[in-house]
């Protein structure tokens, strides 16, 4: 079974830019969540969606934004990047509606420059 | 505020040793709790999800324990191996509405 797969792998961009990262979760999986990785402030829920709808949000300005596909893959966009942007995208996906037992992708590491 | 804190300080162990991170929270009343290890420039990878009428679950060389009096679960590596070094991060969510981490400890295994 492949695993959650996202793209693309690394992103430099510029300030004021935007960017839309792509997620393919495990076959079968529903359940898409994103989270944003930085070294001073750890793994940081952005939101989560489900049957293409978005059931939770974290606290990032609307900026941040996302979808999921009838195929249950989900693209998150940010746009008017800013430098506090440059971090590790994560995806991960579950089977059910709870947050049991995630499964992440490698990440997209975006650098706002 | 809901927090989960973890040791920010790396933890260095002899191989063969056990090692033990600790993870405290405030604010949580979680039906489960979990652990996930993280490698450089990695997504977290899931190792073990203890319930809270569970005091400790076990896997291979792994052990998780839960205590929801003293909100605090302990996770051990026994005879630690360097393949073991990475960050290990525990994971919390309340009423389903998302999976919170803490900022994870780096457990380094020297041979």
């Amino acid at each position: 079974k492949a695993g959650v797969t996202q793209t693309p792998r690394y992103l430099i961009k510029t300030r004021g830019q935007q960017v839309t990262l792509s997620c393919s979760p495990i076959s079968g999986h529903r359940s898409v969540s994103w989270y944003q990785q930085t070294p001073g402030q750890g793994l940081q829920f952005l939101f989560e969606y489900f049957s293409e709808t978005q059931r939770n949000k974290g606290n990032f300005p609307g900026r941040f934004s996302g979808r999921q596909f009838s195929n249950s893959r989900s693209e998150m966009n940010v746009s008017t990047l800013e430098l506090g942007d440059s971090a590790l995208y994560l995806c991960a996906s579950s089977f059910g509606t709870l947050n049991e037992k995630l499964f992440f992708g490698s990440g997209t590491q975006l650098s706002v420059l | 505020s809901q927090k989960i804190e973890q040791n920010s300080e790396a933890l260095n162990i002899q191989e063969g040793k056990t090692a033990t991170l600790t993870c405290n929270y405030t604010n949580y009343s979680p039906a489960y709790l979990q652990w996930y290890r993280q490698d450089p420039g990695r997504g977290p990878v899931f190792l073990l999800l203890i319930r809270e009428n569970e005091k400790e679950k076990r896997k291979e060389r792994l052990k998780v324990t839960f205590d929801t009096t003293l909100k605090q679960s302990l996770f051990h590596i026994t005879a630690s191996q360097p393949a073991d070094s990475a960050t290990y991060l525990c994971a919390l969510d309340e009423s389903g509405y998302a999976l919170n981490f803490g900022k994870g400890t780096s457990l380094l295994v020297t041979p």
